[in-house]
């Protein structure tokens, strides 16, 4: 079974810098597209950015642009997510997610998602 | 790139067929075959159920299905059961190279 596991979300100041990793298992990581898609609380999901196979290929929200990198070593089947300069709105579970090739963009698997607070 | 629109609830009793609607613009839905929806149980991770528009992935039970005319999109649940009790959310590519995702809807099986 395919597994993404998150971690790194913690509480963090506003203005200050997080990496989030995710871990994934059970499948050939680098023949696949990975996505990070966050929900604020009690809210719903939005789309953060993607990357294509070998990290070439990358898509941000606008909200997020120059501020958040995503990126992945695939000798690690591993995914990382570097957040610079967060704000409060910032703040939600983070989902590790395996994605559709572009354009179909749907998500087959999701992880348990990892808590981003951003908080003075 | 603003949020498809769904209606905020929805609610059937057992048995019954519902709808939830979701609605874009000619720079999303009204453009390009590429809507997904998805199933939220709370506390939980989403669940793929329905891919470019209509096509369900393996496993997802055919009660569930979806469609598209013009900017908006569709996902009908035929024969409501307790399990589907949930929040629903479709998603779509756009002609910023991005994706967006619906407000949600909440499901209530009466």
């Amino acid at each position: 079974e395919v597994q993404l596991v998150e971690s790194g979300g913690v509480l963090v100041q506003p203005g200050g810098s997080l990496r989030l990793s995710c871990a994934a298992s059970e499948f050939t990581f680098s023949n696949y597209w990975m996505s990070w898609v966050r929900q604020a609380p009690g809210k719903g999901l939005e789309w953060v950015a993607d990357i294509n196979q070998d990290g070439s290929e990358k898509y941000y929200v606008d909200s997020v642009k120059g501020r958040f990198t995503i990126s992945r070593d695939n000798a690690k089947n591993s995914l990382f997510l570097q957040m610079n300069s967060l704000r409060a709105e910032d703040t939600a579970v983070y989902y590790c997610a395996r994605f559709f090739t572009r354009p179909v963009g749907a998500i087959d698997y999701w992880g348990r998602g990892t808590l981003v607070t951003v908080s003075s | 790139q603003s949020a498809l629109t769904q209606p905020a609830s929805v609610s059937g009793s057992p048995g019954q067929s519902i709808t939830i609607s979701c609605t874009g613009t000619s720079s999303d839905i009204g453009v390009y075959n590429y809507v997904s929806w998805y199933q939220q149980h709370p506390g939980k991770a989403p669940k793929l159920m329905i891919y470019e528009v209509s096509n369900r992935p393996s496993g997802v039970s055919n009660r569930f299905s979806g469609s598209k005319s013009g900017n908006t999109a569709s996902l009908t649940i035929s024969g409501l059961q307790a399990e589907d009790e949930a929040d629903y959310y479709c998603s779509s590519f756009t002609n910023s190279l991005t994706y967006v995702f619906g407000t949600g809807t909440e499901v209530t099986v009466l």
